[in-house]
């Protein structure tokens, strides 16, 4: 079936202008993940949505981010004022419910990234 | 708070030869491994997992070493192949948690 998809998979915006990145997980799983990479650093953790959960915001870097799951599927992740430091590849993962410590430990299913450069 | 070190950022390793891939690990409650594999322009992809009950698992070329004592885990791909050059990512993990941390990175790069 098809993955996880991301658009765009570029972006070029003026320091100061909003952008949103959408995220479409792979169809049935439950579990939704943004994480950034930024050049030459590892992937870093942003937000977790878990079905109807309340998300986990604590990696999100600042108030001008912020994202969310429209009916469990498609989720829109949101600079507001974008700064040159918001440059980096935001990456989106998806994986099948975590359905407890003695099992199912899922692989994230990454999609290819955007690109996001604040000039 | 660094949980995850992968102290070598890159690595050249001759096609035929093998290559050995090293991460660190502080947190005691990791309980399970990946390792992630990722191209240019690519989101990464799975590639390898260990159980903390293992010390080895293998799958093809792929070995995943496991050192609890050490908190050390180390991939080896032998022989090395072109297709293998890509930066490896390793994800120590706890069972019945959702949060995955990555390492930095190494970049692979196998020479023909």
């Amino acid at each position: 079936g098809a993955g996880v998809s991301q658009s765009p998979s570029n972006k070029v915006t003026e320091k100061g202008k909003d952008v949103e990145l959408r995220c479409d997980p792979i169809s049935g799983h439950t579990a939704l993940y943004w994480y950034r990479q930024s050049l030459g650093q590892g992937l870093e953790f942003l937000i977790y949505f878990q079905g109807n959960s309340a998300p986990d915001k604590s990696g999100l870097p600042s108030d001008r981010f912020s994202a969310e799951r429209t009916g469990g599927s498609v989720s829109t992740l949101t600079i507001q004022r974008t700064q040159q430091e918001d440059s980096a590849v935001y990456l989106c993962a998806s994986s099948p419910r975590d359905r407890g410590r003695s099992r199912n430990n899922s692989p994230l299913h990454f999609g290819n990234g955007t690109r996001l450069t604040v000039t | 708070d660094q949980q995850v070190k992968q102290n070598s950022p890159s690595l050249s390793v001759q096609e035929g030869r093998i290559s050995i891939l090293n991460c660190d690990y502080t947190n005691s409650m990791f309980d399970y491994f990946l390792w992630y594999k990722k191209y240019p322009a690519e989101g990464p992809t799975f590639l390898i997992s260990i159980s903390s009950i293992k010390d080895k698992n293998e799958d093809g070329r792929f070995t995943v070493f496991l050192n609890k004592s050490a908190k050390h885990l180390s991939l080896h791909i032998v022989p090395s192949q072109p297709g293998d050059s890509a930066v490896y990512f390793c994800a120590p993990h706890t069972s019945g948690t959702y949060k995955y941390i990555f390492g930095t990175g190494t970049r692979l790069k196998v020479l023909a």
